[in-house]
């Protein structure tokens, strides 16, 4: 199957500080990547669908300027924390859609273990 | 909103039993996905389902499209410490939606 790569797997940062979390799809090009969030035992929570070149699509609820997200490429999307808070601790998951293979798949990343303090 | 339900939320059996795990919509999908996650790493894919009432065997997993591809069916045969888990199921349509997850232990 289709590889997804997140970098870093774990993170802990001092309340205030911004965290940069990187999803790369390491053997397709990605037309769209998703970045969800996860409390422990739940379903993801889409935060926002990003596309290759283009703004991304934010979820109701969730701040823009607090979760930034950019789509430089076609195989690397990032999610970025700004201003990291505790209540921002969890675990951030993305996953990537591909060009020219079945539809109605995605391919995850291993996620993110975030931790603020 | 939550397009897809799945039932139960929760669920512990012992090693050996036998279960099933739902997943409702009152939405037509063209295709469906099973994904199963373990603590701390990301979702992985199990199977997809694209045809109404198709049927899918992946070892001791069977999975089953609706007739109207609104729902769809994990049943699990002797379950094994080794499935224990988080099942998603997800929907493709305009988007992709997420069903509700079941936790699933099996104990030993």
């Amino acid at each position: 199957g289709a590889v997804v790569s997140q970098h870093p797997s774990w993170v802990i940062c001092k309340s205030g500080t911004s965290v940069k979390i990187e999803c790369r799809s390491l053997d397709f090009q990605a037309t769209t990547m998703f970045w969800y969030r996860q409390f422990p035992k739940q379903s993801l929570m889409l935060m926002a669908t990003s596309n290759e070149g283009s703004k991304a699509t934010y979820e109701q609820g969730v701040e823009k300027d607090k979760f930034l997200i950019n789509h430089a490429s076609l195989t690397l999307s990032t999610l970025t924390v700004t201003s990291a808070h505790p209540e921002d601790s969890s675990f951030y998951i993305c996953s990537a859609a591909s060009i020219g293979r079945n539809t109605g798949e995605l391919f995850f990343g291993e996620g993110s273990r975030l931790t603020v303090l | 909103t939550q397009l897809l339900e799945q039932s139960p939320q929760f669920l512990s059996i012992q090693e050996g039993e036998n279960l099933t795990v739902y997943c409702n919509s009152s939405s037509v999908f063209s295709s469906l996905q099973w994904y199963r996650q373990e603590p701390g790493e990301g979702p992985v894919l199990l199977v997809t389902v694209v045809t109404g009432g198709e049927v899918k065997k992946l070892k001791r997993l069977t999975f089953q499209f609706g007739d109207a591809r609104k729902d769809s069916s994990l049943h699990i045969t002797a379950a094994q410490p080794g499935d224990t888990g988080l099942y998603l199921c997800a929907g493709a349509g305009n988007q992709f939606y997420f069903g509700t997850g079941t936790s699933l232990t099996v104990i030993p």
